[in-house]
């Protein structure tokens, strides 16, 4: 089955600066690449994906981009600010859906100081 | 959001109880998911369902099971609940909004096992 390690566990930043979270998955299967923010005590929110037919998507100061030859993925925070702060995890899987659903990392807490 | 309902939010309850928990979606998805998330493991799929009593396993089912009697339910059962089960379950289904299926998740059940 699909393997997915995320890195760093830990991330602080000053506010203003640029935050980046990698992610490495297993299956040259996968071809969907969503990533989720989770703020304390709530459910995982999806803030950007990117699926296999594309290298890179912006959304604002949120960016992803997508290497399937190394089989790695990055998400990209530019102009931190304190409301960044939270969990993120990145996951893979087959078109977002159907059987065996989503893939995930272990999480990077994100840490911006003010 | 995708019109997901968890019950309950919380709750506590003694070992080798039953326990059921309930996800309740109003937009007709067909497929649904149950996921656990707990701390160094990420979040991680216990059971799903892609139509009315249609079920399959995930990564983790040993302990749980399913049923779906009705498109908008999807019903999670500790048969006899351990210790080892204390997490947050989360509840999940794929929408696919033109580009393809997206995951999207509830908001949690936390539940205790004394």
């Amino acid at each position: 089955g699909e393997n997915v390690e995320q890195h760093p566990s830990t991330l602080s930043v000053q506010e203003g600066d640029s935050a980046v979270i990698k992610c490495t998955y297993s299956d040259s299967a996968s071809n969907y690449f969503p990533w989720y923010k989770q703020e304390l005590g709530k459910g995982p929110q999806l803030i950007i994906d990117i699926r296999s037919n594309v290298g890179e998507k912006k959304d604002q100061r949120i960016a992803v981009t997508l290497n399937k030859t190394a089989k790695h993925f990055s998400l990209h925070i530019t102009e931190t600010q304190p409301e960044d702060s939270a969990v993120y995890f990145c996951a893979a899987g087959d078109s977002g859906g159907g059987a065996d659903g989503l893939t995930f990392g272990k999480g990077t807490h994100l840490i911006i100081q003010p | 959001d995708a019109g997901i309902t968890q019950s309950p939010r919380h709750k506590v309850t003694e070992t080798g109880t039953p326990v059921t928990l309930r996800c309740h979606q109003t937009e007709n998805h067909r497929y649904m998911y149950w996921y656990r998330q707990d701390p160094g493991h990420g979040l991680r799929l216990i059971h799903y369902s892609y139509g009315v009593k249609d079920t399959d396993k995930g990564e983790v089912s040993d302990g749980y099971s399913v049923s779906r009697s009705k498109t908008e339910d999807f019903l999670l059962t500790l048969e006899s609940a351990t210790s080892s089960q204390t997490s947050v379950y989360f509840c999940a289904i794929s929408e696919n909004r033109g580009s393809g299926n997206t995951i999207y998740f509830g908001e949690g059940s936390w539940l205790t096992v004394v």
